[in-house]
C-alpha cells in the first residue's frame, strides 16, 4: 500500500481566482492520477499524471483549465484554473502500485468556489 | 465504454443484520475490481480488490465475489455495526490506462 497525503485538505475560494492542490506519496509509483467528486456524485477520472511529460486528460477536461505537474516519481500537483462555482468539489489523487493496479487514495481536498 | 452501476443507492438496516451490495458492469473485458469505503467528505479506502481470474475475496467480515461473465459483483458484509455505516464504492479497471470506472456507491446506514 502507499500513505498519500494532500494539502490544502480544504479551501474556500472567490470566482475567477486559481487553487493549486498538492499530493505528496510515501514511496516511489508509477502511476497516479486526479479524480474530481462533485456533491452528491461518484468519481471522475480527470487526467493521468506523468512524470516528465504532459498529463493524460479525460474527455472533457483540458489543460488550460487543469493544469497538472509530476517532476518526480513521489509528487504531483493539480491547478483548478479560473475557478467558477461549478468547481466546487472534492478533488482526490490516487496512486497504483502493483502489478495488479491496485489504486490508492488521498484523504482528498474539500474546494468551495463563491 | 464501461458503465459501472450500484443498486441501491440507499440502504438501511438494524445492527447485526447482513449487508449485500451489488455493483454491474457494462463490458466484461476487466482486469480487476475493487471495492472503497468512504466516509462522509473523506476519502477512498480500499477494501477488497479482485482480479479478472479470481471468484471471491475475503477480508475480516467483508467477502466480495465476481461473476464476470454476467457482469456483476456483490459484497457481503457480515454482522454489520453502525461503524459500517459510509458509502460504499466498487470501481473496475482495464489494464489499458489503468482507469477506474466507478459505480455511483450504496450510502449504508446500520442503526444501532
Amino acid at each position: 500500500s502507499a500513505v498519500i497525503s494532500q494539502k490544502p485538505s480544504r479551501d474556500i475560494c472567490q470566482r475567477g481566482t486559481s487553487l493549486t492542490i498538492q499530493c505528496q506519496v510515501d514511496s516511489q509509483v508509477t502511476m497516479m492520477f486526479w479524480y474530481r467528486q462533485q456533491p452528491g456524485q461518484s468519481l471522475t477520472l480527470i487526467a493521468t499524471a506523468n512524470q516528465g511529460s504532459e498529463a493524460t486528460y479525460e474527455s472533457g477536461f483540458v489543460i488550460d483549465k487543469f493544469p497538472i505537474s509530476r517532476p518526480n516519481l513521489t509528487f504531483s500537483t493539480l491547478t483548478v484554473s479560473n475557478m467558477s462555482p461549478e468547481d466546487s468539489s472534492i478533488y482526490l489523487c490516487s496512486v497504483s502500485t502493483n502489478r495488479v493496479l491496485e489504486q490508492y487514495f488521498g484523504p482528498g481536498t474539500r474546494l468551495t468556489v463563491t | 465504454k464501461q458503465e459501472v452501476t450500484q443498486i441501491p443507492a440507499a440502504l438501511s438496516v438494524p445492527e447485526g443484520e447482513n449487508l449485500v451490495l451489488n455493483c454491474s458492469f457494462t463490458d466484461s473485458a476487466i482486469y480487476n475490481l475493487q471495492w472503497f469505503r468512504q466516509d462522509p467528505g473523506k476519502g477512498l479506502t480500499s477494501l477488497l480488490l479482485i482480479q479478472s481470474s479470481q471468484r471471491e475475496q475475503t477480508s475480516g467480515r467483508l467477502n466480495a465475489s465476481l461473476d464476470k461473465s454476467s457482469g456483476r459483483s456483490t459484497l457481503y458484509i457480515a454482522a454489520s455495526q453502525p461503524g459500517d455505516s459510509a458509502t460504499y464504492l466498487c470501481a473496475v479497471i482495464k489494464a489499458a490506462g489503468n482507469k477506474l470506472t466507478f459505480g455511483g456507491g450504496t450510502r449504508v446506514l446500520v442503526k444501532p
